[in-house]
């Protein structure tokens, strides 16, 4: 276990649906990430958080909306996705916003659009 | 651009055996680079890195060797273990860019 949860572990949506994933920490963390892992492709980060602040976007479209209500809990809010957007969504986190530094990864959902 | 890789996709080795997982990177403005195990149904964890002044890092049955000249990364994992078998990827960042950039991937399969 590395100290980050995530759920659900599966989801299956459809392109009308509206859902969201969760992340939690529970290493005392200041940073929390989101990262798409598609097959084939380099993980690709799409939101960073800091002190609760977005501190970075990917040009991530805004069909995935993030939410950092506190520095322990991430969501990412999804609604009219497409097929393509189907991945192993990760949450990380660490210690500061950093990206030099070691990042912990949850175990990631895996979201399959219909 | 810049571009981080992986040689082989797929890695066959008998358990015992010493494995080398390879990572080529364009951006000669790299220093810092990070070498990541994802098992399957898990997220990467983190295993080893290395900074850009130095040439080979040793850690627990892993080594990670850098050749800047050539921009070449390596992780050797000694006496390879079923429990080794998962995708490895590196990646790499610079103080220049902010960046973190990650590779694709290598599958590391073990046999018995």
């Amino acid at each position: 276990e590395t100290g980050v949860t995530q759920t659900p572990r599966h989801l299956v949506m459809g392109m009308t649906n509206k859902k969201s994933l969760k992340c939690e920490q529970h290493l005392g963390h200041n940073a929390m990430y989101w990262y798409k892992q598609s097959a084939k492709k380099p993980l690709e980060l799409m939101f960073v958080y800091s002190l609760e602040e977005r501190v970075e976007n990917n040009s991530v479209p805004s069909r995935f909306s993030p939410e950092c209500p506190n520095s322990s809990h991430l969501f990412l809010h999804l609604h009219t996705l497409q097929p393509e957007d189907s991945a192993l969504y990760l949450c990380a986190s660490s210690q500061n916003y950093d990206r030099l530094g070691e990042q912990y990864f949850g175990p990631g959902t895996r979201l399959t659009v219909t | 651009g810049e571009s981080v890789g992986l040689h082989l996709p797929t890695l066959s080795v008998q358990e015992g055996d010493n494995s080398i997982i390879n990572c080529a990177y364009s951006n000669s403005a790299s220093d810092y680079f990070i070498w990541y195990k994802q098992e399957s149904g898990k997220g990467p964890q983190f295993i080893i890195d290395i900074r850009s002044n130095m040439d080979k890092r040793q850690g627990q049955r892993v080594t990670v060797l850098l050749n800047k000249t050539v921009k070449h990364l390596s992780l050797q994992i000694a006496a390879t273990q079923p429990g080794d078998s998962a995708v490895y990827f590196c990646a790499e960042a610079s103080y220049n860019t902010d960046k973190l950039i990650f590779g694709t991937g290598t599958r590391l399969q073990v046999f018995p």
